[in-house]
């Protein structure tokens, strides 16, 4: 089975402007989180979505947004694009009730210049 | 916050035994304690969960006090490819919540 996909892997973007990254879950998966990890620190989560409803929302500004499709993939978009917003950008797949934890993807690295 | 307490790092010499302790002094009655690691550039890999109970899986052991406010992650051969951050959080079961990461234990294997 594939694992959790993510795309791009790295991206290259310009202050002020906008993103779109990419997830698709484990088949079965219906919950999706989005966590951010600044390098030396730990991830911190982003958004949670479950059955296309978001579910969860960490301490993040209104630049960032997420949805899930009927498939279940998910995608986050971040708005006016600042140097701090550089980071790995990790997607999480889980069955609700599961007894094995999250499933997170190898990430996307995004780079403001 | 994290609600966990780990040291910043750890080594320990290949073949032998590993054990990452974690504090956990808050942690609610529903609550799970998780590990997880990060190789670096990678996502973090789930190794192991528990609530009371000591368990084992093929990758590692999780022992968890009896008053459940600390634990010790032991991984009994240690290898090279288990140099990793290793992370300590406890979550409720239900596959829905969100973890809290804090900045995990940096473990290195010494050859």
């Amino acid at each position: 089975d594939a694992g959790v996909t993510q795309s791009p892997t790295h991206l290259i973007k310009t202050r002020g402007q906008q993103v779109t990254l990419r997830c698709s879950p484990i088949s079965g998966h219906k919950s999706v989180s989005w966590y951010q990890q600044v390098l030396g620190q730990g991830p911190q989560f982003i958004f949670q979505y479950y059955e296309k409803e978001e579910r969860g929302r960490g301490n993040f500004p209104d630049r960032f947004s997420a949805r899930q499709f009927p498939n279940y993939s998910s995608e986050l978009n971040v708005n006016a694009l600042l140097l701090g917003d550089s980071a790995l950008y990790l997607c999480a797949s889980s069955y609700l009730m599961a007894n094995y934890g999250y499933t997170f993807g190898s990430g996307t690295r995004l780079t403001v210049v | 916050d994290a609600k966990t307490t780990q040291p910043p790092s750890m080594d320990c010499a290949e073949g032998r035994a590993a054990n990452l302790p974690c504090n956990h002094s808050t942690i609610s009655g529903n609550e799970y304690v998780y590990w997880y690691r990060q190789i670096h550039s990678q996502g973090p890999q789930y190794i192991i969960h528990g609530l009371k109970n000591n368990e084992t899986n093929e990758m590692a052991s999780l022992i968890i006090t009896e008053d459940r406010k600390s634990s010790t992650l032991i991984l009994p051969h240690a290898t090279l490819r288990d140099t990793a951050v290793y992370y300590c959080i406890v979550s409720t079961h239900f596959g829905n919540e969100k973890l809290t990461f804090g900045t995990g234990t940096r473990l290195t294997i010494i050859p």
